[in-house]
């Protein structure tokens, strides 16, 4: 069962604009991540936000999270071309905290 | 180099013909993971380990099987092959403890079952 929902599915911008992805979750969640992924390659983990954090910064992105809302946002900001990627949600699903249930992904194309 | 290591990365087969997609980690991580990604249905958790001689279920776990007799490997087995496993395949590994949460993902093997 999915668990994110990230919006938009897809996304083009130019280079330097800033991007930015939603994420909606449904259960209460320990933490939430988002991952990643060149095409057809595997995920690389970005950044984690645990759910007592409100903001998080990390380089060029920064990822908020709000748990009353259940939802979160990834910006990156100054895009460049390097950023044409999927990025997916991933929220921890079962009390040991292992299972990531990922979203469908945003898939983001920046052009030079 | 930490890493995961997925093979074969393309896989050609057909319908009934065993296949094992092999996993490996050097991190010395307990847990193992592989899932399963489509378009449209994104990533789906097939099978997990949380250590030698630990398996579970994910969310779609029927025709695959899994084994996990070392530490570092995690194969996933098909026993007999349906076209509708024709997929892109990741296996992720991660530690259990100290906060490390994030998974780290193999590159992935394509699957096609004709």
């Amino acid at each position: 069962s999915q668990q994110g929902e990230e919006d938009p599915q897809a996304l083009s911008i130019q280079e330097g604009e800033n991007a930015t992805m939603n994420c909606s979750y449904k259960t209460s969640i320990n933490n939430l991540q988002w991952y990643r992924q060149n095409s057809g390659r595997g995920l690389v983990h970005l950044i984690l936000i645990r759910s007592n954090e409100r903001e998080k910064h990390s380089g060029r992105l920064r990822v908020t999270l709000d748990t009353s809302k259940k939802s979160s946002s990834l910006l990156i900001t100054a895009s460049r071309a390097a950023d044409t990627a999927s990025y997916f949600c991933a929220t921890v699903r079962n009390q040991a905290g292992t299972a990531l249930i990922f979203g469908k992904g945003t898939t983001l194309s920046v052009s030079s | 180099e930490a890493q995961v290591t997925q093979n074969p990365r393309y896989l050609i087969t057909v319908t009934g013909k065993k296949l094992t997609v092999t996993c490996s980690q050097n991190m010395n991580h307990e847990y193992m993971s592989w899932y399963r990604q489509d378009p449209g249905l994104g990533l789906r958790q097939i099978y997990y380990s949380m250590n030698v001689e630990v398996t579970d279920k994910g969310d779609v776990p029927e025709g695959y099987k899994v084994s996990r007799k070392e530490k570092r490997n995690f194969p996933l087995i098909l026993e007999s092959p349906s076209p509708n496993q024709t997929s892109l395949y990741f296996c992720a590994s991660r530690h259990l403890a100290g906060g490390q949460e994030t998974q780290y993902f193999g590159p992935g093997t394509r699957l096609l079952v004709l």
